[in-house]
């Protein structure tokens, strides 16, 4: 079952303009919302996170913005470069017993054109 | 501070041989996952422990795959035998747990990739 679904699968940007990737998820006990960026041969890493309390967290270019009654959060990337070309993949996590454990989309090929 | 470290980078190995990786957590992490990941999806949970108690192991196959944290630091996770479809990238994942403020954040290793012919 595909609780995280991720879109677009691969996305083109010139360099300084906005990239967005969405992500919806259906189970309601996720309170948790990473996301992550992962190089070619590398892990993935932790890029910006959210909790459901509230409904926009914005570190540097990076922006999360939630809805929970859609049960949506998207990434924002502002002023898009070059050097932001990667693979990024939003999560959702539970807590209780299953602290812990993430749920990650399929990801989204980013290419910023220079 | 050095990362998580994960052994060997790469494996190639024929169908029905065993294989195993290695992982070394960041130091003082408590929290260790092994993920897989499948050519384009994300990472998926195969098991996590708590210091040397596997807590969640429900997506592990264990018909053919093992996996233990002796004395609560390294990990290795066994596949025996192998099959065509375990052709992955295993990844190894570490936190600490935070009681007090919600989720931790899983640094990830750079991953095994196993090719299985």
């Amino acid at each position: 079952q595909q609780q995280v679904k991720q879109s677009p699968q691969s996305l083109i940007v010139q360099k300084g303009g906005i990239s967005i990737i969405n992500c919806a998820y259906e189970n309601t006990a996720f309170d948790y919302f990473p996301w992550y960026q992962q190089f070619p041969g590398k892990g993935p890493a932790l890029l910006i996170a959210i909790r459901p309390d509230v409904s926009e967290k914005k570190e540097g270019r990076f922006t999360i913005s939630f809805n929970k009654s859609a049960k949506q959060f998207s990434l924002h990337i502002m002023d898009s470069q070059p050097g932001d070309s990667a693979t990024y993949f939003c999560a959702a996590g539970e807590g209780g017993t299953s602290y812990g454990k993430l749920t990650f989309g399929q990801g989204t090929i980013l290419t910023v054109h220079p | 501070e050095a990362g998580v470290v994960q052994s060997p980078r790469y494996k190639i190995i024929e169908k029905k041989q065993p294989v195993a990786f290695w992982c070394n957590p960041i130091s003082g992490h408590n929290t260790l996952y092994w993920y897989r990941q499948n050519l384009g999806q994300g990472p998926e949970l195969l098991i996590r422990y708590e210091n040397e108690e596997a807590v969640d192991d429900s997506q592990l196959p264990k018909d053919r795959f093992s996996a233990e944290r002796l004395k609560g630091v390294d990990s290795t996770l066994k596949i025996q035998p192998a099959e065509l479809g375990d052709s992955a990238v295993y990844l190894c994942a570490s936190s600490t747990r935070r009681r007090t403020s919600g989720a931790d954040t899983q640094y990830f290793g750079p991953g095994t990739r196993l090719t299985v012919l």
